[in-house]
């Protein structure tokens, strides 16, 4: 079975700062890692995913994730945040061959003016 | 269409009532999948369909009974609920085949009174 960790459940960052989320995960098969956005009263957005071949990942709203094997980490990246990204965000897993996708517990990003 | 819509967004029910919820897509997507998300906390799976059939129940309670009358719609039947099944309630959908992320509804917010 495979499992997600997001290691910060809160992550406060000034308007225009470099963020960063972590995520680490656990599985005994290979996986395929997402990251996902939830505004508030709104359901889930994907952002960007990692299926294979490089390990930098480009997704929508200026983000990226690292996909790092030897640290089974997938930490997702921004340059300069905006107050429209304050949002909860998701690191989630699927075993390949499986229909299950896992989520974390979720980082709340809080960006201050 | 890129959207899946759910109905109602808001549902108050009794514990002796009998309601539906519904979710609809144009996507030509095959899975369809309910998540039970309470406040704070990541989705959690309740059900998978793939083809209109059901492929994954994650032992959820018989008060609450899926459906999947055609490739576009999927239901979720409920009945005798209880005050602790007050969540949101997402649906999703995604293309069959491995590494496809999900592409969620709004949600509709349950309470149960």
């Amino acid at each position: 079975a495979q499992s997600v960790t997001q290691l910060d459940s809160q992550v406060p960052v000034f308007e225009e700062a470099p963020v960063e989320l972590r995520c680490n995960y656990s599985s005994s098969v290979s996986v395929y890692l997402f990251w996902y956005v939830q505004y508030p009263n709104q359901g889930l957005q994907l952002l960007l995913k990692y299926l294979s071949g490089s390990t930098l990942v480009k997704g929508i709203n200026g983000f990226e994730a690292e996909f790092n094997k030897s640290q089974t980490s997938f930490h997702l990246r921004k340059p300069s945040v905006h107050i429209s990204d304050t949002a909860e965000y998701f690191c989630a897993v699927s075993e390949t061959g499986g229909f299950k996708t896992i989520f974390g517990a979720g980082t709340r990003l809080f960006v201050k003016a | 269409d890129t959207e899946v819509t759910q109905t109602p967004k808001h549902l108050v029910m009794g514990m002796t009532n009998k309601k539906s919820l519904k979710c609809e897509q144009h996507m030509g997507h095959r899975a369809m999948y309910w998540y039970k998300q309470k406040a704070k906390k990541p989705p959690e799976l309740m059900f998978v369909y793939s083809y209109e059939k059901l492929s994954i129940n994650e032992s959820v309670p018989s008060r609450f009974s899926p459906e999947c009358p055609n490739s576009s719609l999927l239901n979720l039947h409920l009945h005798a609920l209880q005050p602790e099944d007050s969540a949101l309630y997402l649906c999703a959908s995604s293309h069959l085949g491995e590494g496809n992320g999900y592409t969620f509804g709004s949600g509709t917010r349950l309470t149960v009174v």
